[in-house]
């Protein structure tokens, strides 16, 4: 069965230092596409990143990368030089094709960062 | 630009009562998602629509309606409230694509609490 764990419930980071969050996916489709999500306590859910499954260079989108090991499993989110607006819960994800090129993202239990000043 | 909204960002209600969450989306986007979180926890799929017309149970549809009768609006209706539906519930919409590498977006969220 489709599933996606993060091992890290809360993590602690002096501001300016690299931060990874850890993500491990379980998926027997060939086809599956992995995303982060970045959720402040104002509570909205914020697109950050997305890895394709056929991607063979790791995505990157400014201070956000992501380190993608296929076979491991494993997608890490890593911030660069972390600030304290990245205090916030993350998420990963995966997409899981349900028909018609539709699909359903299955979620990770998300990472508390707090960045310390 | 307003993306997706949802209305109303928070609400009380009591054991039995009904209502419905409002989602409206202005990018066009054919499917449009309902999830609930509970705390401490990601999200899981209530509902999902392909399009105007075609709505689909998720893995938790149980207590919950759907309806879409245009492409803009997808609202969320819980009959008989019960408070297991504590929660808060986001609604998503996306693009076309190849199927799995479109993200998804968000609105705000509604808190919901039964007492």
């Amino acid at each position: 069965a489709q599933k996606i764990t993060q091992t890290q419930p809360g993590m602690f980071v002096q501001e300016k230092e690299a931060v990874t969050l850890d993500c491990t996916y379980d998926t027997s489709d060939p086809s599956y596409g992995l995303f982060w999500y970045k959720q402040p306590s104002s509570g909205e859910m914020i697109f950050l990143i997305y890895q394709g499954s056929y991607d063979q260079q790791n995505a990157t989108e400014g201070r956000y990368s992501l380190n993608f090991q296929k076979a491991r499993k494993s997608a890490n989110l890593v911030i660069s030089a972390s600030q304290l607006g990245d205090s916030a819960m993350y998420f990963c994800a995966m997409s899981l094709l349900l028909m018609d090129s539709n699909y359903q993202l299955i979620w990770g239990a998300g990472t508390k960062l707090i960045i310390k000043p | 630009n307003a993306g997706v909204t949802q209305t109303p960002k928070f609400r009380i209600l009591k054991i039995g009562q009904s209502m419905t969450l409002q989602c409206a989306q202005d990018m066009n986007h054919n499917y449009m998602y309902w999830y609930r979180q509970d705390p401490g926890m990601g999200l899981k799929l209530i509902y999902y629509s392909v399009g105007a017309g075609i709505t689909d149970k998720g893995e938790v549809p149980n207590g919950y309606n759907v309806s879409r009768s245009t492409t803009e609006d997808f609202p969320l209706r819980l009959e008989l409230a019960a408070p297991s539906q504590t929660s808060v519930y986001f609604c998503a919409s996306r693009d076309l694509g190849t199927g799995y590498n479109q993200p998804q977006h968000f609105g705000d969220g509604t808190r919901l609490s039964i007492l």
